[in-house]
């Protein structure tokens, strides 16, 4: 196992409902990185986060925003759920730069 | 034209087969390659990084030709274990490091 947690597993809202996902990084990595993965798809890069700040974002909207904890733990909010936004959301952890990067098992989330 | 890009498959091969798989990608800038492997409904997991001079792991052997932009996993002897979804993983460094992940290549082995 990778030692990278998240919670909840899996989650269920209604449309226009906010939500935050929590992920817990692997010991000794300071770097967190959030993915989106629809059904039949590669994870797609939300942003990622390093020492507490935003450290570079793909194509999402500001709808989707992060915290970074001194500890290096991360949550994912996302407001305004939209039906499209169902997906399995992973974070992975990683020491800074272009390293390997260790993917906690994801939160299944449904938007109704 | 997607950043990575790979054949969806699915690939279905007998066990024993050896069957590859090739992705490319579009930024010659690219730093960092990687294959990962994802199960189905589970995380992606780490299979083998990706170097210019090849590099293999037991049955495995990864291949980077920066060239012509792609890389190449390569699997001897497919066990029905095998079978997942394998992901190509190409490092992006515009302004910032980013994994850009091809939508993957579906393998099944049949018995």
């Amino acid at each position: 196992e990778t030692g990278v947690t998240q919670s909840p597993t899996h989650l269920i809202k209604t449309r226009g409902q906010q939500v935050t996902l929590r992920c817990s990084s692997q010991s000794g990595h300071n770097t967190v990185s959030w993915y989106q993965q629809a059904l039949g798809q590669g994870p797609q890069f939300i942003f990622q986060y390093y020492r507490e700040e935003e450290n570079g974002r793909g194509n999402f909207p500001p709808r989707f925003s992060g915290l970074q904890f001194p500890n290096y733990s991360s949550e994912l909010n996302v407001n305004a759920l939209e039906l499209d936004d169902s997906a399995l959301y992973l974070c992975a952890s990683s020491s800074p730069g272009p390293e390997t990067q260790y993917f906690g098992p994801g939160t299944r989330l449904l938007v109704l | 034209r997607k950043e990575v890009e790979q054949d969806p498959g699915p690939f279905n091969v007998p066990e024993g087969a050896t069957v590859a798989f090739n992705c490319t990608y579009s930024n010659s800038a690219s730093q960092s390659f990687f294959w990962y492997r994802q199960d189905c409904r589970k995380e992606p997991k780490l299979l083998m990084s990706v170097y210019s001079s090849g590099n293999e792991d037991g049955r495995f052997t990864a291949q980077l030709n920066r060239a012509s932009q792609y890389i190449s996993l390569l699997i001897r002897d497919s066990k029905l274990s095998d079978s997942a979804t394998y992901l190509c993983v190409v490092i992006s460094t515009s302004g910032t490091y980013k994994y850009i992940f091809g939508t993957g290549t579906r393998l099944k082995v049949l018995a």
